[in-house]
């Protein structure tokens, strides 16, 4: 069985500008989760989709949004990039929420 | 809403020794735990977890116990090893009607085990 697989795994983008970060759930997982991990910190939840609908979302302005796709892969979309929004992003998956998998990330600057 | 209070970092230790993470949390109801691992470079990796008081969860050496009455979930190993060298999270997530929260996660806790 495959795992979680995130792309790219690394970018770099100018202030103001938009990015599609994207997902590939575990087979057989209906769930996707999206954290973001600033340096030294811990994850921050950003939002969950169960089964295309997103059920959970976390403190983040709504320049920050997702889709998750039939197949369930999923994209994170971040609008007016800020330097802040500079870290790791994370995909996790998992059947009914329960027991999640974590891809490798994706790191993205903003300069 | 939900919180992780870990001990800092950085820990150092020597081979073969005992180790301690500490971990509390806030959460209302009855919340499930976990512990994560991540390693340089990489994502996260499900280290253990319990999803109910008294529980314990184990993996790899690794143990800790949910206690509901002091909101800990510690993270414990008799014998360390180099190769346990790490970023160690401990998580709590409540599932709250019919839609899910995502897991709130401490802030990390670097181990740095030396030969």
């Amino acid at each position: 069985e495959t795992g979680v697989t995130q792309s790219p795994t690394h970018l770099i983008k100018t202030r103001g500008q938009q990015v599609t970060l994207r997902c590939s759930s575990q087979s057989g997982h209906n769930t996707v989760s999206w954290y973001q991990q600033a340096l030294g910190q811990g994850p921050q939840f950003i939002f969950q989709y169960y089964r295309e609908e997103e059920n959970g979302r976390g403190n983040f302005p709504p320049r920050f949004s997702g889709l998750q796709f039939p197949n369930y892969s999923s994209e994170l979309n971040v609008n007016a990039l800020e330097l802040d929004d500079s870290a790791l992003y994370l995909c996790a998956s998992s059947l009914d929420a329960w027991g999640y998998t974590f891809g490798s990330g994706t790191r993205l600057t903003v300069v | 809403g939900n919180s992780v209070t870990q001990m800092e970092g950085p820990v150092t230790l020597s081979e073969e020794a005992f180790l301690t993470i500490n971990c509390t949390y806030t959460a209302t109801g009855y919340p499930s735990l976990f512990w994560y691992v991540q390693y340089p470079g990489e994502g996260l990796q499900l280290l253990l977890k319990a999803t109910k008081a008294d529980d314990k969860g184990s993996n790899k050496g690794f143990e800790a116990t949910y206690r509901k009455e002091t909101t800990s979930f510690h993270l414990e190993k008799g014998s360390v090893q180099v190769s346990d060298s790490a970023v160690y999270f401990c998580a709590v997530r409540h599932r709250s009607g019919g839609g899910a929260d995502g897991l709130t996660f401490g802030k990390g806790t670097h181990l740095i085990i030396q030969p």
